[in-house]
């Protein structure tokens, strides 16, 4: 089956500092990854929807100049957090859709754990 | 705006018996329904789906059930074994869109 592999599985840092987080599809191609976050207790949130070669779409509130994300690849896309804040701290998640496939096939990384200190 | 819910944050259920989580939804153009479960420090991993032509989809232990006019949907899980406690998010989709809508999820806890 499809496997999303989303590197690092938790990271702590400091305040100020930037940090990225990678999702791959390892063995489908994805035009589309999206990125979520969630906080405790809470549900997934989507952050925002990366295509292949192109910028990103946003979420409202989300603010796209904090959480950039690149899809320069049909199997990797990041997200980096820059200038994190301890408000950061949350699991993000990301999902990837398989080109060409099932209209409905997302399959989940393993999610990061952030921390920021 | 939450446009899917789950209105149960926790559920305990004594192995062997049956297990129903619930979940309600706003939007009627939504036509896709999945369950995903997820335990801590993971992604979220698909379970079983539904169409909204159908009102029922079954998968071993596990089937779920849709009631369009009631905007309803429910997963059994019958019988239920201590392996199925985590958290259970049901998410729904609509055609031409990419995302999916996830609810806040249910805490399943099968007490052996």
């Amino acid at each position: 089956g499809a496997v999303v592999s989303q590197h690092p599985s938790w990271v702590i840092c400091k305040s100020g500092t930037s940090v990225k987080i990678e999702c791959r599809s390892l063995d489908f191609q994805a035009t589309t990854m999206f990125w979520y976050r969630q906080f405790p207790k809470q549900s997934l949130m989507l952050m925002a929807t990366s295509n292949e070669g192109s910028k990103a779409t946003y979420e409202q509130g989300v603010e796209k100049d904090k959480f950039l994300i690149n899809h320069a690849s049909l199997t990797l896309s990041t997200l980096t957090v820059t200038s994190a804040h301890p408000e950061d701290s949350s699991f993000y998640i990301c999902s990837a859709r398989e080109a060409g496939g099932r209209v409905y096939g997302y399959t989940f990384g393993s999610g990061t754990r952030l921390t920021v200190v | 705006d939450q446009q899917v819910k789950q209105n149960s944050p926790s559920l305990s259920v004594q192995e062997g018996r049956i297990s129903i989580l619930n979940c309600d939804y706003t939007n009627s153009m939504f036509d896709y329904f999945l369950w995903y479960k997820k335990y801590p420090a993971e992604g979220p991993t698909f379970l079983i789906s539904i169409s909204s032509i159908k009102d029922k989809n079954e998968d071993g232990r596990f089937t779920v059930f849709l009631n369009k006019s009631a905007k309803h949907l429910s997963l059994h899980i019958v019988p239920s074994q201590p392996g199925d406690s985590a958290v259970y998010f049901c998410a729904a989709s609509m055609s031409g869109a990419n995302n999916l809508f996830f609810g806040t999820g249910t805490r399943l806890t099968v007490i052996p």
